[in-house]
């Protein structure tokens, strides 16, 4: 019974370029959150998708960063035209279908990501 | 309304003794808390967490107390390890929310 899983675990960018990071959520979750923690700080919610619907993007950076969560496949948080300031650790989490989805997360390993 | 406010930032135990982290909120909107345990270079693990109709809950060394009039809840670490020495996060859910709310983390160093 896998967990969350994330891919890849750390991605060097350049400034300006796209980074892509993946996330595969637990068998039978079909909500996924987006987290952004920089160093020495907390978590900061990004996002929360459903497949194929964006429920909550109301942490998301208005430009560069999209999330999306496809009928099949792992969800996807891209960043276009990175900045320095974009490294960071970002984590997924899921949650199983429920009338209280999203009070229970597990959390993925992480992606960090380094822009030089 | 929508912060979870988390304190100390930093905690130093002797191995076998107490630690206490603490977190206040505003919304009483929030009906569940959850603790996230961190080791470096993982991601956040569940660790315990409650429901406001109740005033603790305990798993092991691991205890929540809450106090909904104070809008106030805490960790204790009964009995504190080494391998206790992890960044704890408080959490908060419910009402008009449909994410976890993070408090700032606690850095918490246990002494051999």
């Amino acid at each position: 019974n896998a967990g969350v899983m994330q891919n890849p675990r750390h991605l060097v960018r350049r400034r300006g370029q796209e980074a892509r990071l993946r996330c595969s959520p637990m068998k039978g979750h079909s909500h996924v959150y987006w987290y952004r923690q920089l160093p020495e700080e907390g978590l900061k919610f990004m996002v929360y998708l459903q497949k194929e619907n964006i429920i909550d993007e109301s942490g998301m950076p208005k430009e560069r960063f999209s999330a999306e969560f496809p009928k099949e496949g792992p969800s996807i948080l891209r960043i276009q035209q990175v900045v320095r300031g974009d490294s960071a650790a970002y984590f997924c989490a899921s949650s199983p279908p429920s009338g209280r989805a999203g009070e229970t997360q597990y959390f993925g390993p992480g992606t960090r990501l380094l822009v030089l | 309304q929508q912060q979870v406010k988390q304190s100390p930032q930093s905690l130093i135990v002797q191995k076998g003794g107490i630690s206490i982290i603490n977190c206040a909120y505003e919304n009483t909107a929030f009906d569940y808390f959850p603790w996230y345990q961190q080791f470096p270079g993982k991601g956040p693990a569940l660790l315990i967490a409650i429901r406001p109709d109740v005033s603790e809950k305990k798993e092991g060394r691991f205890t929540i107390s809450f106090n909904k009039s104070a809008k106030q809840f805490s960790l204790h670490i009964m009995d504190s390890q080494p391998g206790d020495s992890a960044t704890y996060f408080c959490a908060a859910w419910g009402g008009a929310t449909n994410k976890l709310i993070f408090g700032t983390g606690t850095l918490l160093a246990v002494q051999p």
